[in-house]
């Protein structure tokens, strides 16, 4: 199974509203990433965790919070985002924070409205 | 500092048409992995390859083959008789291997290949 599943496939939410990206893999990858990807554009990191634990945060805002439960999962909670906000979120795993291989999954399609 | 240029932005070929994606990178690091990925309308990155900065040797894999430069700093990607399955952006990336690694993959601005019928 080389598969990183992203769900869900699209969300469309009010800037008030709170709600939650999920990423997971069973390669036992121990890196996990998420990007953010606007229209026409490359992805761009926004968090990196290794080891379940975060490494990097591309200063971020803190609309977004990521949450690595285990080794498996990873979650990105959303909270007060803004229009400007809307974009593909895709997350990936590599076996270490080497990028040895890498595997993205299909992203999650936001529109905040 | 750490770029990757992909010049062209677009590409339109007919279907059997030969077509290289070029891709230029700078990096002080000097051990380092390039990779290409393949973006379809989907939205998934699909990983397609990646060459550590010591082994300079030409790849090919079917209609693929990949040109890995050091001198010139590029890694150019050429399609051999395209299809129109080939449609999609086409991301070269850098990371520096090994301890140096942060862990991020920097992408080049991507550039979108059109394959007509």
């Amino acid at each position: 199974d080389t598969e990183v599943t992203q769900t869900p496939k699209h969300l469309v939410m009010g800037m008030t509203n709170k709600k939650s990206l999920k990423c997971e893999q069973h390669m036992g990858h121990r890196a996990m990433y998420w990007y953010k990807q606007k229209a026409k554009k490359p992805p761009e990191l926004m968090f990196v965790y290794s080891y379940e634990k975060l490494s990097i945060n591309e200063s971020v805002p803190s609309r977004f919070s990521p949450e690595c439960p285990n080794s498996s999962l990873l979650n990105l909670h959303l909270h007060a985002l803004q229009p400007e906000d809307s974009a593909l979120y895709l997350c990936a795993s590599s076996p270490g924070q080497d990028w040895v291989e890498a595997f993205f999954g299909q992203g999650t399609r936001l529109t905040v409205v | 500092a750490q770029k990757v240029t992909q010049a062209q932005t677009e590409i339109s070929v007919v279907e059997k048409e030969d077509v290289t994606l070029d891709c230029v990178y700078e990096t002080r690091d000097t051990t380092y992995y390039l990779f290409w990925y393949k973006q379809p309308p989907s939205g998934e990155l699909v990983f397609l390859i990646r060459r550590n900065s010591f082994d300079e040797q030409n790849e090919i894999s079917g209609r693929y083959s990949w040109n890995f430069q050091k001198s010139t700093s590029s890694f150019n990607f050429t399609i051999t008789a395209s299809q129109v399955v080939d449609s999609a952006v086409y991301f070269c990336a850098l990371t520096p291997a090994g301890r140096g690694s942060q862990g991020n993959l920097i992408f080049g601005k991507g550039t979108k290949l059109s394959v007509k019928p």
